[in-house]
């Protein structure tokens, strides 16, 4: 009965594959997020979607494709991957994208390019 | 633009002793706050959120935080550290979609 959860949980694969994250949630929420956590512990907004539509990309390279096929999910997936993007992804959701809502995490994605 | 500022990266405490992690926003208008605690190799879970009612916000875990407009600040702090409490926290304000991210406070907690 988790709430929001990824596949999968460690990923170790070699520079230039290309991979994919998945993310659930079963909140019923409209709006899902991706965020980035850096080797240094600091998060920051990817990409949000509310009802499957991409609302926010911060700056984010176009080898990171987020889909969101409906409200439930939101992938991500990273093409030919960089040494530099070795992090931990978390996937997020919400009722609905305002100020006040509480965002609910899954337990994050350990990325490892080598 | 909306931001947080944890005045302390690191925080080391006795078990038994007060917690206190610092908090400062900046906003140009009433900001929604939150904090939460990450616990080595695990998610993200919500201890608090401050979304302009009381200003005095009670959490999980026997933390509360003082929402202080006049000092921009809104510290955490919880009366007697327990072990189970060392992890990092972060003070987190929100916009439109999107969470910004303090850059955390490590807690320490000495047996």
């Amino acid at each position: 009965d988790t709430a929001v959860s990824q596949t999968p949980k460690y990923l170790v694969t070699q520079m230039g594959n290309d991979k994919s994250i998945k993310c659930e949630q079963n909140l019923g929420h409209d709006t899902m997020y991706w965020y980035k956590q850096d080797s240094k512990k600091f998060l920051k907004i990817m990409f949000s979607y509310n009802n499957k539509e991409l609302i926010i990309n911060e700056t984010v390279p176009n080898r990171f494709s987020p889909k969101s096929p409906d409200k439930a999910h939101l992938n991500l997936h990273i093409n030919s991957l960089e040494l530099g993007d070795s992090a931990v992804y978390f996937c997020a959701s919400s009722i609905a994208g305002g100020p006040q809502e509480t965002q609910y995490f899954g337990p994050g994605t350990r990325l490892l390019v080598l | 633009a909306q931001s947080v500022t944890q005045l302390d990266s690191h925080v080391s405490v006795s078990e038994g002793t007060p917690v206190l992690l610092r908090c400062n926003y900046s906003s140009s208008y009433s900001p929604s706050l939150f904090w939460y605690v990450q616990h080595p190799n695990k998610g993200l879970q919500l201890l608090l959120k401050y979304t302009s009612a009381a200003t005095l916000v009670k959490g999980i875990n026997g933390f509360e935080a003082e929402f202080k407009k006049s000092e921009t600040s809104f510290h955490l702090t919880k009366p007697s550290a327990h072990m189970s409490d060392a992890a990092e926290y972060f003070c987190v304000t929100s916009g439109t979609y999107k969470y910004i991210f303090g850059t955390g406070t490590r807690l320490k907690v000495l047996a």
